[in-house]
């Protein structure tokens, strides 16, 4: 599996866009890239994944160059509720997910 | 069926005793899997199911450790002889089994206290 670099935490403001920048310079040409949030003493929640180009969805969009070593993750317009770990994760497809720390978004009002 | 269900959702014991968590997945999946997530890491995988068989555990999962998933739908998981160090958050996840999907669906975990 893909190791994944992101930063530890970003602050915001309500209503900004969030950009988020994953590093998977190993990724494999199998590998997904896959997106999950996750609150305070709740489980993850699936936000999006990609493989190249840009995949867009009700809650956000991914971005990946060509060269797939970096993915950006896109919350448009936040709001307090975006307040939450955002986990980037690298892998092929049978499902076996490896977290790393995740960033920490902060949006304040 | 709205979703993962974990149970209990807080469990409080002394060392050395046992204990057991319940994960009852989204009904139509086939994969289920277990997670482990302390104070500030993400959570770290465990061990997991397809149907009723186990295809995985991670080192993590010492001897102490069990979980068995009878006739592919529930599962459980056991910690024997508790530890202060087996004290997290216990995650269960289920997934559809297709491929090309890296998309799982989390309860909402069992916190366990040892003390």
């Amino acid at each position: 599996l893909a190791k994944t670099t992101q930063p530890i935490s970003m602050d915001s403001y309500e209503g900004q866009e969030v950009n988020i920048t994953c590093s998977h310079n190993n990724i494999a040409t199998n590998d997904y890239i896959t997106w999950y949030q996750q609150f305070p003493s709740q489980g993850p929640r699936f936000i999006i994944q990609g493989y190249k180009t840009k995949v867009t969805n009700e809650v956000a969009s991914l971005f990946i160059p060509a060269d797939r070593k970096s993915s950006t993750l896109s919350l448009p317009r936040v709001s307090l509720s975006d307040t939450a770990v955002y986990y980037c994760l690298v892998g092929d497809s049978w499902g076996k997910l490896q977290f790393g720390a995740g960033t920490q978004v902060v949006v304040t009002p | 069926d709205t979703g993962v269900s974990q149970n209990p959702r807080h469990k409080i014991t002394k060392r050395g005793q046992n204990v057991t968590f319940r994960c009852d997945p989204i009904s139509e999946h086939n994969r289920l899997y277990w997670y482990r997530q302390t104070l500030g890491q993400g959570p770290e995988f465990l061990t997991y199911f397809q149907n009723e068989a186990q295809l995985e555990k991670s080192r993590l999962l010492s001897d102490r450790f069990s979980a068995e998933r009878p006739k592919g739908s529930f599962s459980t998981l056991e910690i024997q002889r508790t530890e202060q160090g087996d004290s997290a958050m216990y995650l269960c996840a289920s997934s559809p089994s297709r491929g090309g999907s890296y998309e799982q669906y989390f309860g909402p975990g069992t916190r366990l206290t040892v003390t």
